[in-house]
């Protein structure tokens, strides 16, 4: 696609509830990272997927959240039993290699929010 | 201490002026920088990057690197009302690190 798509752009959900977003990332783009930003904060590194290797899932906060990514195409977070502290924008990035040579370009989040 | 930090503003500016964001880091290692731009609910979009000590240009944009210091600061010239977003400072690896932005304000 021209861009990286996000679905859906928001969520609202009840505690305790598991939630799937998803990640389509630009097409032939081998680097895809997820982030969190809560609400007036900064951008929280979640995980990240190069190619076929072994993702880097060090900033994922807890063992409710978790992400797949089938090669270099669509990427799944996996929330469950979600929590109030889950709210934020979720956003998705891809990369076309290496982010040192090549930038992030971001999908417009998903907005989550737990009631 | 913060791996990335940044003053989280509001910096505020006239029209016309420049502005000055900046940003250091912790980890001496770091070797590439970006700056994103993220307008109030947008995503953030990649306005520079840069690697070598010194300053880059482009356009209206200057970034500057000090590694020995460790910090790398944005200079928008011609400040527009447009400008008026969060900026947000990267150190790059694979787990790129961003800071929490610093809120620009551009008065007309």
């Amino acid at each position: 696609g021209a861009g990286v798509s996000q679905s859906p752009s928001n969520k609202v959900t009840e505690k305790g509830k598991d939630v799937e977003l998803r990640c389509d990332p630009i097409s032939g783009h081998t680097a895809l990272y997820w982030y969190r930003q809560r609400l007036g904060q900064g951008l929280e590194f979640l995980i990240y997927f190069q190619g076929n290797s072994a993702p880097d899932k060090s900033g994922l906060p807890s063992d409710r959240f978790s992400a797949e990514r089938t090669g270099e195409s669509v990427s799944t977070l996996t929330i469950q039993r979600t929590q109030q502290e889950d709210s934020a924008v979720y956003l998705c990035a891809s990369s076309l290699g290496s982010p040192t040579s090549y930038g992030y370009t971001f999908g417009s989040g998903t907005r989550l929010t737990v009631v | 201490q913060k791996e990335v930090e940044q003053n989280s503003g509001p910096l505020s500016v006239p029209e016309g002026a420049i502005a000055s964001l900046n940003c250091t880091y912790s980890d001496r290692g770091s070797q590439s920088f970006f700056w994103y731009r993220q307008y109030s609910g947008k995503s953030p979009e990649l306005i520079m990057f840069i690697y070598s000590n010194g300053d880059k240009e482009d356009g209206r944009f200057t970034a500057q690197l000090n590694k020995a210091s460790q910090y790398v600061s944005l200079l928008i010239r011609d400040s527009q009302p447009s400008d008026s977003a969060t900026y947000l400072c990267a150190v790059v690896g694979f787990k790129t690190i961003f800071g929490a932005g610093t809120r620009l304000f551009v008065k007309a």
